[in-house]
């Protein structure tokens, strides 16, 4: 499968402990994104990633939160002292920069439950 | 005001109904426009971009209205597998500059047998 790859698919922890997610873009992709989803919502942009630059962070981004993308190419997303607010699913979206439209290839999703 | 806004519905047509959606977005120097389908606990994926002269893909049309703002998904000859939630999605910068995406709450379409 060449598409976007994220791991793990589910996560369940307790309040306050740390979860760290990944996200593998399809290989060819410059950039990547992270939002988060909650039932009955769109998804919210949270951060995304040039090659390695972070470019932009939502407000929703808080200082809890940090993404990276060491080598420009897989991302990680970390949530430090998880509050029960966390849980969503967390989606993963790679794209090629172009002179054209900029479509978003989503990979499966992360779903985080803080108990 | 929210960037992007959908009518989140729920929409129940039977089966072989035309059906649309619309979306308005609230920046009107939005430069890219997408309709995503997204099924229940999947992920969301493209179902069309939206071109200023309008497209068309099969059974779906899109078109874009610039001066009232707003986005809209046609679905002609409905069949139970166009059942999904379709969200709206907008880029007020474009494709070389700021890139946030913006998405609405997505429309709930139920085709009926």
């Amino acid at each position: 499968d060449t598409g976007v790859s994220q791991d793990p698919r589910h996560k369940i922890t307790k309040r306050g402990q740390n979860v760290t997610f990944r996200c593998d873009p399809i290989s060819e992709h410059n950039r990547l994104y992270w939002y988060r989803q909650t039932l009955g919502q769109g998804p919210e942009f949270l951060t995304y990633f040039q090659n390695e630059a972070q470019l932009e962070k939502s407000r929703l981004l808080s200082d809890r939160f940090s993404a990276e993308r060491p080598k420009g190419s897989f991302s990680t997303l970390e949530i430090q002292r998880t509050e029960q607010g966390d849980s969503a699913m967390y989606l993963c979206a790679s794209s090629l920069l172009a002179v054209s439209y900029n479509e978003q290839f989503f990979g499966p999703g992360t779903r985080l439950t803080v108990l | 005001r929210k960037e992007v806004e959908q009518d989140p519905g729920p929409f129940n047509v039977p089966e072989g109904a035309t059906v649309a959606f619309n979306c308005t977005y609230s920046n009107s120097a939005s430069q890219s426009f997408f309709w995503y389908r997204q099924d229940c606990r999947k992920e969301p994926k493209l179902l069309m971009s939206v071109y200023s002269s309008g497209n068309e893909d099969g059974r779906f049309t899109a078109q874009l209205n610039r001066a009232s703002q707003y986005i809209s998904l046609l679905i002609r000859d409905s069949k139970l597998s166009d059942s999904a939630t379709y969200l709206c999605v907008v880029n007020p910068t474009g494709t070389t500059t700021g890139n946030q995406f913006y998405f609405g709450t997505g429309t709930s379409l139920t085709v009926i047998p």
